[in-house]
């Protein structure tokens, strides 16, 4: 089956410095790979997704890459801010894709300094 | 989401109980996900259900049930606890008529549980 591997497991960044996340997995039928982000004391909120037809997509400050040749892909966020600072999911779906199953990394916490 | 409503927020209880956590969605979706977060595990599926008739077990359904009473509502038990069932409980839906690609997860914001 499919695993996703994450790291790193803590992040600590500078505030307005990039950050970058980065997942590999293992099932190269695996074809959309969806962001989390999770705040204390909530649930996981959708942040950015990607189809395995597509290199790279950007959402303001929040862009994800993916390499299929090498099963990974990666979260980079630039200029970061505060409230950027929570724990992220990577995960990764097999297409038949009709169960809509994720597998999900272990996560991520990120803390941006002031 | 506000749009996906876990009931109790915190739990507490004793070993060999019988617990039923309860999630309702207001957002029409068909489809609905019980997930399970332990530290450093990340998130793992329990079961999850494409309609009322339709249950399916996940990664971790051993200790677990679940009863889909309508679209709505889809809650999870646990028949006879154990500590090892200590975990961050989280449901999800997801709407089948966005299509295979655009069909993401939405999560409420959980059920922690604590069995002693």
């Amino acid at each position: 089956g499919e695993n996703v591997e994450q790291h790193p497991s803590t992040l600590s960044v500078q505030e307005g410095d990039s950050a970058v996340i980065k997942c590999t997995y293992s099932d190269s039928a695996s074809n959309y790979f969806p962001w989390y982000k999770q705040e204390l004391g909530k649930g996981p909120q959708l942040i950015i997704d990607i189809r395995s037809n597509v290199g790279e997509k950007k959402d303001q400050r929040i862009a994800v890459t993916l390499n299929k040749t090498a099963k990974h892909f990666s979260l980079h966020i630039t200029e970061t801010q505060p409230e950027d600072s929570a724990v992220y999911f990577c995960a990764a779906r097999r297409y038949g894709g009709a169960t809509n199953k994720l597998i999900f990394g272990t996560g991520t916490l990120l803390a941006v300094q002031p | 989401d506000a749009d996906v409503t876990q009931t109790p927020r915190n739990r507490i209880t004793k070993t060999g109980k019988r617990i039923m956590l309860e999630c309702s969605q207001t957002k029409g979706h068909d489809r609905m996900y019980w997930y399970r977060q332990d530290p450093g595990l990340g998130l793992r599926l329990i079961y999850y259900s494409f309609d009322v008739k339709d249950i399916n077990k996940g990664e971790i359904s051993d200790g677990y049930s679940v009863s889909r009473q309508a679209q709505a509502k889809f809650s999870l038990s646990l028949e006879s606890a154990i500590p090892n069932q200590t975990a961050l409980y989280f449901c999800a839906t997801s709407d089948s008529r966005q299509g295979v690609w655009n069909q993401p997860q939405h999560f409420g914001d959980g059920t922690r549980l604590s069995i002693l």
